[in-house]
């Protein structure tokens, strides 16, 4: 069975600082994975999503996220962050052939002047 | 229309009541879903439809929970007999393909049971 897991359902950063998100997945099969952002009263957008091609995934408003087989990890990362970002973050994994995303728990990001 | 559109867009009811949520999808979209999120709770899985069938509908948590979808277009999720745990925000999500596309998701609709 699928499952995702974030670590910190809160993290604070400065702005400019960097952001690091955290997201292990467990899967029986090669997972497709995403990121989705949502920000206060509004619907989930994606972020990101990995597919098998190329391990480090580039998204928009200037996110990236590194899949690492070895550690399970599908880390998401910003070098500076700024007051923007804060929302909530989720990671998924895709189910195959199962036609629905397994969501994490969400991290909510706040970010500081 | 653009987006995924839901409503009601926030619904207040009293227990025991019997509540009907709407999705529409983007235009074309064969797969929907409907998740709930709760306060730190995540988002939790539903149901899935392709096109008008529901393939899994592990998600619903309760004989009180059905959704249905006609004309592969709108989805209807009803609850009945409402409780105060149902209260969460329902979001509906739609996509061109299953299992490695990007979803679509509404805005949801609140629901508050008293």
């Amino acid at each position: 069975a699928q499952s995702v897991t974030q670590l910190g359902s809160h993290v604070s950063v400065s702005e400019g600082a960097l952001v690091l998100l955290r997201c292990n997945y467990s899967s029986s099969v090669p997972p497709y994975l995403f990121w989705y952002v949502q920000y206060p009263n509004q619907g989930l957008q994606l972020l990101l999503k990995y597919t098998s091609a190329a391990t480090l995934v580039k998204g928009i408003n200037g996110f990236e996220a590194e899949f690492k087989k070895s550690e399970t990890s599908f880390h998401l990362t910003k070098p500076s962050a700024h007051m923007s970002d804060a929302a909530e973050y989720f990671c998924a994994v895709s189910v195959p052939q199962g036609g629905k995303l397994i969501f994490g728990q969400g991290t909510e990001l706040s970010v500081k002047p | 229309g653009a987006g995924v559109s839901q409503s009601p867009s926030n619904k207040v009811t009293e227990k025991g009541k019997d509540v009907e949520l709407r999705c529409d999808p983007i235009s074309g979209h064969t797969a929907l879903y409907w998740y709930r999120q709760s306060l730190g709770q995540g988002l939790e899985f539903l149901i899935y439809f392709q096109g008008n069938s529901a393939p899994d509908k592990s998600g619903l948590p309760s004989d009180r929970f059905s959704a249905e979808r006609t004309g592969g277009s709108v989805s209807t999720l009803t609850i009945q007999r409402t409780q105060q745990e149902d209260s969460a925000v329902y979001l509906c999500a739609s996509s061109l393909l299953d299992n490695t596309g990007e979803l679509f998701f509404g805005e949801g609709s609140r629901l508050t049971v008293l």
